[in-house]
């Protein structure tokens, strides 16, 4: 059973803080990483994909990849009220190409 | 372009009804998948079509019915459905080529069952 564990939450943090979200996963040949952004009654919304190890950065967004430690994590810098929301992370298993998402973390940017 | 649409966008039916669910793109990608998620529940994934073949069914009960007209299209047939079914109904798509599979996400279809 492929497994993706998101840190519980939720989240507050102040505006202007960095917020860290934390994911990990448990299909050791996955390859593709993926944070979604979803405001409450809407749909997931793409924020950022990595598949290599390392940190990759757009704009406010950090996401951090580490295949031997089967952790990925997303890094919000400036955190505004506006980037409150459940973020998801997924994972695309190796094989069967399927997304499997974490259970979400709630983040809430306290004004 | 990175839209995927859906219509409708709410949807309230009664178990004997029959209906359906449509979901276009234009972005040329290559699978479609239909996602159902229940309120403060991550996306559950139901079917995938790869170039326009079913690919994955998950179990899903037969009550609810896939179809791909073309690359640009997918439908859900909804029939019979109970109570529980009523959820956001989610389509996706993703190019599926070498290095690319991102998946999108339309709006989704928030559908009552009475």
């Amino acid at each position: 059973q492929k497994e993706v564990e998101q840190n519980s939450g939720p989240l507050s943090v102040p505006e202007g803080a960095i917020a860290s979200l934390n994911c990990t996963y448990s299909d050791r040949v996955s390859q593709s990483f993926f944070w979604y952004r979803q405001y409450s009654g809407k749909s997931p919304e793409l924020i950022m994909s990595i598949y290599s190890n390392g940190d990759k950065e757009d704009g406010r967004f950090t996401a951090q990849l580490n295949k031997a430690s089967q952790y990925v994590s997303l890094l919000i810098r400036d955190s505004q009220p506006s980037d409150s929301a459940t973020y998801l992370c997924a994972v695309l298993s190796g094989s069967a190409r399927q997304l499997t998402f974490g259970s979400g973390t709630q983040l809430t940017v306290l004004p | 372009d990175t839209e995927v649409t859906q219509t409708p966008k709410h949807l309230v039916m009664g178990m004997t009804n029959k209906k359906s669910l449509k979901c276009e793109q234009h972005m040329g990608h290559r699978a479609m998948y239909w996602y159902k998620q229940k309120a403060k529940k991550p996306p559950e994934l139901m079917f995938v079509y790869s170039y326009e073949k079913l690919s994955i069914n998950e179990s899903v009960p037969s009550r609810f019915s896939p179809e791909c007209p073309n690359s640009s299209l997918l439908n859900l047939h909804l029939h019979a459905l109970q109570p529980e079914d009523s959820a956001l109904y989610l389509c996706a798509s993703s190019q599926e080529s070498q290095g690319a599979y991102e998946q999108f996400f339309g709006p989704g279809t928030r559908l009552t069952v009475l």
